[in-house]
């Protein structure tokens, strides 16, 4: 059973750029879930796809989007990066209303 | 609001002392109660949860955490602490809904004297 998988684990990117990241689910889950953790700061939810839907959504502008595939993994897009966007961004897969498993986080810095 | 409160940012223990980190949630009904610790630069890992049934929970590694509902508390407790042990301690509530969103406190950051 491979666990939550997110890539890449570090990238820097200019403010105005936007950013792709990935998340391959553990095996046999459907949901995946994406927080935002600034530094020093406990993870923010952003939001949550179910079955390729989204699922709910935090106090997140709409230059955060979201795709989940057939496969459930999932990628966050964050469009005209700002320096505040700048975060440890986490996936979290689940079967819905389970325990969520995190992955490693990727590394987000925008100069 | 929704919210949970981590009232120590950071806490310092000796080797083998024991340990208490405080947690207090405000929230509209009964949620789920979660620990997780975090290492350095790494992600998330589940040390416990409680949804229901007896307050007291057991967890990995040795921890333990009591919900008391009166107090809208949640602390977790170790009785011997490893030097391992040191890392950011985050306390999280979810929703007994639909949807799976946690929401965790700024977290602790636990240090460990030799």
């Amino acid at each position: 059973e491979t666990g939550v998988t997110q890539s890449p684990t570090h990238l820097i990117k200019t403010r105005g750029q936007q950013v792709t990241l990935r998340c391959s689910s553990q095996s046999g889950h459907n949901t995946v879930s994406w927080y935002q953790q600034a530094l020093g700061q406990g993870p923010q939810f952003i939001f949550q796809y179910y079955r390729e839907e989204e699922n709910g959504r935090g106090n997140f502008p709409p230059r955060f989007s979201g795709l989940q595939f057939p496969n459930y993994s999932s990628e966050l897009n964050v469009n005209a990066l700002e320096l505040d966007d700048s975060a440890l961004y986490l996936c979290a897969s689940s079967l819905y209303q389970a325990e969520a498993f995190f992955g490693q986080g990727t590394r987000l810095t925008v100069v | 609001a929704q919210s949970v409160t981590q009232p120590d940012i950071h806490i310092t223990v000796s080797e083998g002392a024991s340990l208490e980190l405080r947690c207090n949630y405000s929230y509209g009904a009964t949620p789920y109660l979660f620990w997780y610790v975090q290492s350095p630069g790494q992600g998330l890992q589940l040390l416990l949860k409680y949804f229901s049934g007896d307050t007291l929970v057991q967890g990995i590694k040795g921890f333990e955490a009591e919900f008391k509902r009166s107090q809208s508390s949640f602390n977790l407790r170790k009785p011997s602490v490893h030097w391992s042990d040191a890392a950011e301690y985050f306390c999280a509530v979810g929703p007994m809904d639909s949807s799976y969103k946690l929401i965790f406190g700024s977290g602790t950051r636990l240090l460990v004297r030799p």
